[in-house]
């Protein structure tokens, strides 16, 4: 157990609607990031928030968008689904928010979205 | 901009067999270099990690060496187990960055018989 958390484990959506996806970080740890795993483009950094602010963006489409609040809980929100936006979606969070030298990212077991 | 690169699978091996699985990496700064883990159904674990060129990341059998001169982290272990069965990810995250983001290679999954 990483203790990271995310819920749900599954969702099943139709196009166009909309889904928030929820990430519980490890105690004490101030940055959750999340990623996007999907078999055409992998692993990708969608975003990443440190201490309720946002620190870095990668790959996150407009539909998408993210939030930490002041309990370090993070919510990422889908909207107007694609059949495409079908994946793995993982939460994964560190005690910094920069370059993990002396620490590491610890993943939860990811939200699996099936858009239909 | 950065990226990783890993060797296509599946990979299947035998049990006892040796296993290499490549990684080379492009980075515009110095990063970190990582190998994840991902057995059916979890989340990514972390399996190793260097932080330096010539530092070699080792855990449960596995080993890898950060090489700077040929920018790669090539995975080995001696000696697979069927539980070794799992996808793979070689990974960098820029250490003077003010971000922890990690980026990814595509995956390599290796299965091992028995």
């Amino acid at each position: 157990d990483s203790g990271v958390t995310q819920t749900p484990k599954h969702l099943i959506t139709a196009t166009g609607q909309r889904v928030t996806l929820r990430c519980s970080p490890r105690s004490g740890d101030l940055s959750v990031y999340w990623y996007q795993q999907s078999l055409d483009q992998g692993l990708q950094f969608l975003i990443q928030y440190y201490n309720g602010e946002e620190r870095a963006k990668g790959n996150i489409l407009e539909r998408f968008s993210a939030q930490q609040f002041p309990d370090l809980h993070s919510e990422l929100n889908l909207s107007s689904l694609e059949l495409g936006d079908s994946a793995l979606y993982f939460c994964a969070s560190s005690v910094v928010g920069g370059g993990l030298l002396n620490t590491e990212a610890f993943f939860g077991q990811g939200t699996r979205l099936t858009v239909v | 901009g950065n990226s990783v690169t890993q060797m296509e699978g599946p990979v299947t091996l035998s049990e006892e067999a040796f296993l290499t699985i490549n990684c080379t990496y492009t980075a515009t700064g110095y990063p970190s270099l990582f190998w994840y883990v991902q057995y059916p159904g979890e989340g990514l674990q972390l399996l190793l990690k260097a932080t330096k060129a010539d530092d070699k990341g080792s855990n449960k059998g596995f080993e890898a060496t950060y090489r700077k001169e040929t920018t790669s982290f090539h995975l080995e272990k001696g000696s697979v187990q069927v539980s070794d069965s799992a996808v793979y990810f070689c990974a960098l995250s820029e250490r003077s960055s003010n971000t922890g983001k990690l980026i990814f290679g595509q995956g390599t999954t290796l299965q091992v018989k028995p």
